[in-house]
């Protein structure tokens, strides 16, 4: 099946640190890629859509500037936090969608990202 | 914007049992998704309904897309302990945005 592989799976750094995520779909092309945030306990939080070749559409609130994203190709797409900070600490999911298909998204294993 | 009332929020059973839980919505969806979260992990299809009224099964699982568009539930019948985790409903709006919006869980505890 639809394999979307996510690195690294665990960050933990300093304060004012950047820190990239990268989401790969393995074995499909996804035109269209998903970044979400999920804090404790609760639900998935869509942040941005990212479209391979062209900027990525951010949902209300979330700071294009802080959360960079980039899909360069048809099966990478990035999101560099920037600066981070402990309220940044969170686990971040990507999902992909193959492009050949009609299928739901594929979702990665995510990536926990602490701050200290 | 679109929300998805999911319950119940959490299920404490014994194995064996069944389980039943559903989402509504006061908007229509034109595709509704369940998944299982486990810890640390990102979330697995479990079913995907896309016409109104369908039922579909995936092993011990059964979903419905309720008639309406605007609700569906998930049944699990004989828990097992590996059932555990939380489950979410999601669901696709009309208008071709893939944008997914999701539930707020239902954890599930099993206990042998």
């Amino acid at each position: 099946g639809a394999v979307v592989s996510q690195h690294p799976s665990r960050v933990i750094c300093k304060s004012g640190t950047s820190v990239k995520i990268e989401c790969r779909s393995l074995d499909f092309q996804a035109t269209t890629m998903f970044w979400y945030r999920q804090f404790p306990k609760q639900s998935l939080m869509l942040m941005a859509t990212s479209n391979e070749g062209s900027k990525a559409t951010y949902e209300q609130g979330v700071e294009k500037d802080k959360f960079l994203i980039n899909h360069a190709s048809l099966t990478l797409s990035t999101l560099t936090v920037t600066s981070a900070h402990p309220e940044d600490s969170s686990f971040y999911i990507c999902s992909a969608l193959d492009s050949n298909s009609n299928q739901p998204q594929h979702f990665g294993d995510g990536t926990r990202l602490s701050i200290l | 914007g679109q929300q998805l009332n999911q319950s119940p929020q959490s299920m404490f059973i014994q194995e064996g049992e069944d389980v039943s839980m559903n989402c509504t919505s006061s908007s229509i969806f034109n595709t509704w998704l369940w998944y299982k979260q486990d810890p640390g992990e990102g979330p697995v299809l479990l079913i995907a309904l896309y016409k109104a009224g369908e039922l579909t099964s995936n092993g011990r699982l059964t979903a419905q897309f309720g008639i309406t568009r605007k609700d569906s539930f998930l049944n699990i019948s004989a828990s097992i302990p590996s059932d555990v985790g939380i489950y979410f409903c999601a669901g696709l709006s009309q208008g071709g945005s893939e944008k997914l919006v999701f539930g707020k869980g239902t954890k599930l505890t099993v206990n042998p």
